[in-house]
């Protein structure tokens, strides 16, 4: 699975937006972008997935550049809830397979 | 549906005794993985395991550390003589057999060796 590199903290205003960026340059062109979340001492939550299109749920939305190699995932109007640490993890989408989690980005709201 | 079940949510242990950790998948979930965080450490893998079969163990540590999916029942992580350094959250995970749908975490074990 292709390696990814994320800031190691951001902060954020209660109510903005919060962009979280990722990049992944020697992302194959099998492999999927994930994103996951963890809330302090919780377990991971999956939040969103892309292979080349613009992604949204009700979660938040994801932005991969055409080439591929880096992507953003983007918390339209961030909470004090919304305080973890984000990891973006990039994997072939076959049947099951571990997920390599990095050291994320610790993001942090503020009211 | 109910998310994946994993219990005890804290098990506290004596130096040299077993513990065992239990893990139910969500419904129709076939793949487990384990997952182990240290103190102030990040999420590690363990093991991938489909039913009656280890799939990937290329995390596990050598020694002491088992794991089964049996047929029936839930995924069991199973720590021999425990030490203080097996001290972390160990978290479950799940997944259906299809390909590319996000996995459903559990809300952890932490296991505290005294």
């Amino acid at each position: 699975d292709a390696k990814t590199t994320q800031p190691p903290s951001m902060d954020c205003a209660e109510g903005r937006a919060a962009n979280l960026p990722c990049n992944h340059s020697t992302i194959s062109g099998n492999e999927y972008v994930y994103w996951y979340r963890q809330i302090h001492s919780q377990g991971p939550q999956y939040i969103i997935h892309g292979l080349k299109n613009n992604e949204t749920n009700e979660m938040a939305s994801l932005i991969i550049t055409e080439d591929r190699k880096s992507s953003t995932l983007i918390l339209p109007h961030a909470t004090l809830r919304d305080t973890a640490v984000y990891y973006c993890i990039v994997r072939v989408a076959a049947r099951g397979g571990k997920l390599i989690f990095g050291q994320g980005t610790e993001l942090s709201v503020k009211p | 549906n109910a998310g994946v079940m994993q219990n005890p949510r804290h098990l506290v242990r004596r130096r040299g005794q077993e513990a065992r950790l239990r893990c139910s998948p969500m419904k129709g979930h076939s793949h487990v993985y384990w997952y182990r965080q240290l103190p102030e450490e990040g999420l590690k893998f363990m093991v991938y395991l489909q039913k009656e079969n280890i799939i990937d163990e290329s995390g596990m540590p050598k020694e002491r550390f088992s794991a089964e999916f049996p047929k029936e029942g839930p995924s069991i992580l199973r720590i021999q003589q425990v030490v203080r350094g097996d001290s972390a959250a160990y978290f479950c995970a799940s997944s259906p057999p299809t390909d590319i749908v996000g996995y459903t975490f559990g809300s952890g074990t932490r296991l505290t060796v005294v």
